[in-house]
């Protein structure tokens, strides 16, 4: 049964650069779409994008200028790195696979989540 | 960006009443609308992909319905570890988004 586990630094000031790591443990890397989403009480769910096992990248147009999401197929891991941020970026973030079900797509598996604070 | 409204944001409901959420979209999204369910300190739970197909293992006391801009979740017999947050989300193009949730509380 696969697992994603997340972590990351909880707590940043103003101006620093946000990295989550979610690692995805039980199942094959390939043939899934790798997503990063975050939730806060003022804009909701939020997806940020995803990435698939050769690299592939797809964003959020209002977040591109700010994040890249990488992957690391020999450790299974994938990566959300998002610059500048503000207090607007406090939020849970959650890694997430992205599968597709004949021609539909959903996130069918999350990670547990990281809270993540700006605050000077 | 596409445009998922829910409605309505809260309800209560007893055990074993049948339950309804709508979701509707701002532009036609034919039958890409998957719905969630969140519950306290606990990450989204995929339950419905494609606006009707139920996930393997979802009990089937869910189902959806469909298409274009408007949709429905519905829970038949609601069941008292079905409270918690439900969540519409448009998988028809990038990016894609949420609904802003329904609370559905058991009375």
């Amino acid at each position: 049964q696969v697992q994603l586990q997340q972590w990351g630094a909880g707590l940043l000031k103003p101006s620093e650069t946000l990295s989550l790591t979610c690692a995805v443990d039980g199942d094959s890397f390939s043939n899934y779409y790798w997503s990063w989403v975050r939730q806060s009480p003022e804009k909701g769910l939020e997806w940020f994008g995803e990435i698939t096992h050769s690299g592939y990248t797809t964003y959020n147009p209002s977040l591109k200028s700010r994040v890249t999401i990488s992957v690391d197929t020999s450790k299974n891991q994938f990566f959300l790195k998002m610059t500048s941020v503000t207090a607007a970026d406090t939020a849970l973030y959650y890694c997430a696979r992205g599968r597709r079900f004949d021609y539909y797509y959903g996130m069918d598996v999350w990670g547990q989540g990281t809270p993540v604070t700006v605050s000077s | 960006d596409i445009q998922m409204t829910q409605f309505p944001s809260s309800l209560s409901a007893s055990v074993g009443d049948r339950v309804t959420i709508t979701c509707r979209a701002s532009q036609s999204i034919s039958h890409y609308l998957n719905w969630y369910q969140q519950q306290p300190g606990k990450a989204p739970k995929l339950l419905i992909y494609a606006a009707s197909s139920l996930l393997s293992g979802v009990p089937s006391r869910f189902s959806g319905s469909g298409s274009g801009t408007d949709f429905t979740l519905t829970i038949s017999s609601l069941q008292p570890e079905d409270f918690g947050t439900y969540y519409c989300q448009q998988s028809y193009i990038t990016p894609y988004t949420f609904g802003q949730g329904t609370k559905l509380e058991i009375k």
